[in-house]
């Protein structure tokens, strides 16, 4: 099993671009989320999914969108690229949600914003 | 709303000696609490984990009570070795069970 694959590790971005961060997982688990991590600090929530075709949000979900059309994948798209937004991102499943679960991580998207 | 505090870093030790990193928690009802490592470059993983009150997490030498009465959930290591170099995050799940709530991280480095 490879776990949590994202893609790209590395981008830059100009101010305004878009782009999408691809999160796929291979353990068949129905619970998705993605994280942002600012230097030094926690890792926040942003959106998360309890299966395909639900999603919804989490702490710091504007600027964001995502979809959920297959167990498997969990796209993150930026539409209008801000330096705020320059951060490392997080993807990661859990079998059956949060609750008392693991969650499982990807290697993480290092965006930078100019 | 749910939160944890870890205490800042870095922390600088020398191998063999002994590791504390304190976490405290503020939650409503009962949550799952859990140590997260970060090694550089990589995505977090589980180091351990507690469920109920009392429970003792274990794990490649660490370990970490939950303890209710103080709302802490500090990790510990007897010995440190230098690949235990690495961020360290403490969690709980908000009592809605889908949201892992995160601290700030604390970063571990190990002198040989």
């Amino acid at each position: 099993n490879a776990g949590v694959t994202q893609t790209p590790k590395f981008r830059i971005l100009k101010i305004g671009q878009s782009m999408t961060l691809q999160c796929t997982q291979d353990m068949n688990h129905n619970y998705m989320y993605w994280y942002r991590q600012d230097p030094g600090m926690g890792l926040k929530l942003i959106y998360y999914s309890v299966g395909a075709g639900i999603t919804d949000k989490g702490e710091v979900p504007n600027g964001y969108n995502v979809s959920r059309s297959t167990t498997e994948d969990f796209p993150l798209r930026l539409e209008l690229a801000a330096p705020s937004q320059t951060s490392v991102y997080f993807c990661a499943s859990s079998p059956q949600g949060a609750l008392g679960e693991t969650q499982y991580f990807g290697p993480g998207t290092r965006l930078l914003v100019l | 709303g749910d939160s944890v505090t870890q205490m800042e870093g870095p922390v600088t030790l020398s191998e063999e000696a002994f590791l504390t990193i304190n976490c405290t928690y503020t939650a409503t009802g009962y949550p799952s609490l859990f140590w997260y490592v970060q090694y550089p470059g990589e995505g977090l993983q589980l180091l351990l984990k507690a469920t109920k009150a009392d429970d003792k997490g274990s794990n490649k030498g660490f370990e970490a009570t939950y303890r209710k009465e103080t709302t802490s959930f500090h990790l510990e290591k007897g010995s440190v070795q230098v690949s235990d170099s690495a961020v360290y995050f403490c969690a709980l799940i908000d009592t809605g069970g889908f949201k892992t709530i995160f601290g700030a991280g604390t970063r571990l480095f190990v002198k040989a």
